[in-house]
This record gives C-alpha cells, structure tokens and sequence, in this order.
C-alpha cells in the first residue's frame, strides 16, 4: 500500500545536538512538506518541496534545515539553533490536481 | 498576509447537529480543506471544496462561499468519535508553489 512513513515515532534530544527526522514517501508525488504542531494548535509550515533539489521555506522555517536529493525522501533536521523543538512534527505529501494532502504519522520530539 | 480563524472549542450532545465556521484572509486560493485530527494522531483528510456550494459525504458536508471567505463543516448525527479537533486549511497558489495555511483547530467534545 502507498503512503508516507516517518521515523522514528517518538524521540528524546538533549539541548544542542541536531536531529534528523526521516520522512519517505511511495506515493509518486511531487510536493512535500513538513509541519509542525504545538499542543492545542494547529499546524504551521516549516519548509515545502515542489519538486527534487528544490524547496522553500515556510512561515517557521529558522533553526530547521531540509534536503530533497530524491522524490521520495524529505528528511528534516531540526537544528541546535530551533530555541524551542519540543513538538509534533508532521511530514506531508500534495497529490497533484487534487490538492489533497497526506500524512505520516508524525514524530514527537522532546527537548530535555 | 494569510489568515484562517475558526473557534477554539465547540461542545455538543450525541446525535445531535454541529457547523464548525471557518473565515479566511488569503491571495491566491486554491479551495478550502477540512482534516479530522484526534488526539495524538495525524491528519485525516475530510473534505475539499473548491467551488461555491455544497459538498455532502455521509454524515459530513461542507460549504464554501469564495466571495464572502467563509466556510463551515456540518456534522450530522453526532458520535462520540466524532470528539476531536477539525482542521481549516486553504490551499494556496503562491510563487509557483502550492501550500497548505491551517488554521488553529476546533476541538469538539461530544458529550452522552
């Protein structure tokens, strides 16, 4: 079956290292994205892919950085710089002429 | 700028009717998307509206009105699965990208 997997599912970072959150799609779709999710509120963009070797920031996108070196991969490293990581993140595919979007199932990442 | 508000919280009574409003402020829309998202979980893709009218799947319809940037969700014969919080998303065409702007989120407890 078709669909977007993100790994891993729960992590724990200490402050000051950089993390690398995986994201794979099997989908065949062009258009990814990564959002992020805070307690209570709804989804922010942090960076978006149109296509390979081409992405854009979102509204969130300081303290993140992004790669899109194959259609089906869109990892995320949330970097030292991010003053607050401790969220959900949500990484997202756009199927084409629909518009529709589809989703992982998230990774939660806590800060200690 | 771009601007999606919906109300925080609704609360209702099982098998009763609920409409969830949604106002949106955007350039370049694309049609507006209503997810279902419980707690904890991704995303689930309810329905898309791109036209003005009325889109009626099951006990969900959404409407959309394009000149007045309103939409509303109507969930018919509430359940007590239905508690969860639903997501307004405009899709927007801008820069030559494609994006999805959610708003916060309206967490609806159904109560017996």
């Amino acid at each position: 079956d078709g669909g977007i997997t993100q790994s891993p599912k729960y992590l724990f970072r200490k402050e000051g290292q950089n993390v690398t959150l995986s994201c794979e799609q099997n989908l065949n779709h062009d258009a990814m994205y990564w959002y992020r999710q805070d307690p209570g509120q709804g989804l922010r963009l942090i960076y978006y892919s149109q296509i390979v070797n081409d992405f854009q920031k979102g509204d969130i996108a300081e303290g993140y950085s992004v790669s899109r070196e194959k259609k089906e991969s869109f990892p995320l490293t949330v970097t030292s710089a991010q003053k607050n990581p401790t969220a959900f993140y949500l990484c997202a595919s756009l199927k084409q002429y629909t518009g529709e979007l589809f989703f992982g199932e998230g990774s939660r990442l806590t800060v200690l | 700028g771009q601007n999606i508000d919906q109300p925080t919280e609704m609360t209702a009574t099982e098998g009763a009717i609920v409409q969830i409003n949604c106002t949106y402020q955007t350039s370049g829309f694309n049609g507006l998307f209503w997810y279902q998202q419980h707690a904890g979980e991704a995303p689930t893709f309810l329905s898309y509206n791109v036209l003005d009218g009325l889109e009626e799947k099951g006990r969900f319809s959404s409407f959309l009105s394009r000149s007045k940037g309103y939409s509303y969700l109507l969930l018919k014969e509430l359940q007590m699965k239905d508690s969860a919080s639903y997501l307004c998303a405009a899709l927007v065409f801008s820069g030559g990208y494609n994006k999805l702007i959610f708003g916060a989120g309206t967490r609806l407890a159904v109560h017996p």
